[in-house]
């Protein structure tokens, strides 16, 4: 079993549906981190959490939010998926007090 | 803003031989950094590491080399095989101020066979 799960995989909406993509981790790591993928871009942190009571917004939050659940989970949600939004998105987490990130199978979302 | 570019997008290198894929950091504090290893349709994997303490760290086939003063990085992977056909990409952070990696854009390795 994967250490860090997303799902959906795929998922293909609409213009102005709420999405939301889930994340869960049997790491037991703190940190946890979503991020946006895009060609020729490499990966954006759109948001953070150190634990269960964090959130942190990154470099490109604007149009998504996140919830954390609990501490193996972090879902991030579209409120009004736009297509700009089309991309491959992953989950990542860290621990202890190292900085390496471990990093999920991705989902890759278009909005139409 | 700080950057973390890579020299080429694409290298496309013949089975068997070495190869060297490149990667420039804009900041001088940074002081930790990683290389990623990115199949199509899987997420990035850690591959190695290095602190700036150290110039040079070596794993299974994989040789990260740091240079400080022109602010470069490098991975050479040693006798390289099909499976090693994947992008990949360097990390850098400053660890001192809970900061985030940062992530270059990205090399293509191609294999020939």
């Amino acid at each position: 079993d994967a250490d860090v799960t997303q799902t959906p995989r795929n998922r293909i909406t609409k213009t102005g549906k709420r999405i939301m993509l889930e994340c869960s981790q049997t790491k037991g790591h703190d940190r946890m981190y979503w991020y946006r993928q895009d060609p020729g871009l490499g990966l954006r942190l759109i948001y953070y959490s150190f634990d269960v009571k964090d959130i942190n917004k990154g470099e490109i939050s604007d149009g998504y939010s996140v919830s954390r659940q609990a501490q193996a989970k972090f879902s991030l949600s579209l409120e009004s998926a736009i297509p700009n939004q089309t991309a491959l998105y992953f989950c990542a987490t860290s621990g202890g007090s190292s900085e390496k990130l471990f990093f999920g199978s991705g989902t890759q979302l278009s909005v139409l | 803003g700080e950057s973390v570019g890579l020299h080429l997008p694409t290298l496309s290198v013949q089975e068997g031989d070495n190869s060297i894929i490149n990667c420039a950091y804009s900041n001088s504090a940074s002081d930790y950094f990683i290389w990623y290893k990115q199949e199509s349709g899987k997420g990035p994997q850690f591959i190695i590491d290095i602190r700036s303490n150290m110039d040079k760290r070596q794993g299974q086939r994989v040789t990260v080399l740091l240079n400080k003063t022109v602010k470069h990085l490098s991975l050479q992977i040693a006798a390289t095989q099909p499976g090693d056909s994947a992008v990949y990409f360097c990390a850098e952070i400053f660890t001192g101020g809970g900061n985030k990696l940062t992530f270059g854009t990205g090399t293509q390795l191609k294999v020939e066979l």
